[in-house]
């Protein structure tokens, strides 16, 4: 795998609490994503970054941000949880010299 | 933006025999195509991809080919094992972003 690292692995907290997801990479790629894995749904892109300080939104990016001060670390931050973000959520690398994304080991969160 | 389907969503086949998943994709500036493999609690692993400029690319038991005419790509498994058993993801790129398919459940009988 990757050098790709996710914290929490897992984590509950209730509905109106702010929550933020770290994803670590060392590989020195440039492009950074995360994406929520929900049942029936596959894998949908909620930001991705192309470089430190550039983001941009996928197509679920509404009650997500997302910052990036160091190509190594990608943060998810939940401003106001709700319980229809309970999800798994993945980060993926890629180098952007090919398309290929690799996956982090994933984060399990529950909102209650 | 780009839309990817997939079909279908539950594939069971006997062991030994060949599975085939299909996608179809709308945006036809899109040029890779990868195949994911999630095995049950893990994370999606890339197995295979294919770019426009290629028809057909084979890896040992898989395959892939790719209509860019028809905007259809497909995964063909052969001689299925048990530890293909997974739920496969096709998706499609022609940018920064790769757009997934909802999955297809595949079970191998033994």
């Amino acid at each position: 795998d990757a050098g790709i690292t996710q914290s929490p692995r897992h984590k509950v907290t209730e509905t109106g609490t702010p929550v933020t997801l770290r994803c670590h990479q060392t590989e020195n790629h440039r492009y950074m994503y995360w994406y929520r894995q929900d049942p029936g749904h596959g894998l949908r892109l909620i930001h991705y970054s192309y470089g430190v300080k550039d983001t941009d939104k996928g197509e679920v990016s509404d009650g997500y941000s997302v910052s990036r001060s160091k190509t190594e670390d990608f943060l998810l931050t939940l401003e106001s949880a709700t319980s229809s973000q309970t999800s798994v959520y993945f980060c993926a690398i890629s180098s952007g010299e090919s398309y290929e994304q690799y996956f982090g080991p994933g984060t399990r969160l529950t909102v209650t | 933006g780009e839309n990817v389907e997939q079909h279908p969503s539950t594939l069971s086949v006997q062991e030994g025999d060949s599975a085939v998943i299909k996608c179809t994709y709308s945006d036809s500036a899109s040029n890779y195509f990868p195949w994911y493999k999630q095995e049950l609690g893990k994370r999606p692993q890339l197995i295979i991809d294919i770019r426009s400029n290629v028809g057909e690319k084979k890896d040992q038991r898989i395959a892939v080919t790719l209509n860019k005419t028809a905007k259809h790509f497909s995964l063909h498994i052969t001689e299925t094992q048990p530890e293909d058993s997974a739920v496969y993801f096709c998706a499609a790129s022609g940018d920064d972003k790769i757009i997934f398919g909802k999955g297809t459940r595949l079970h191998i009988l033994p």
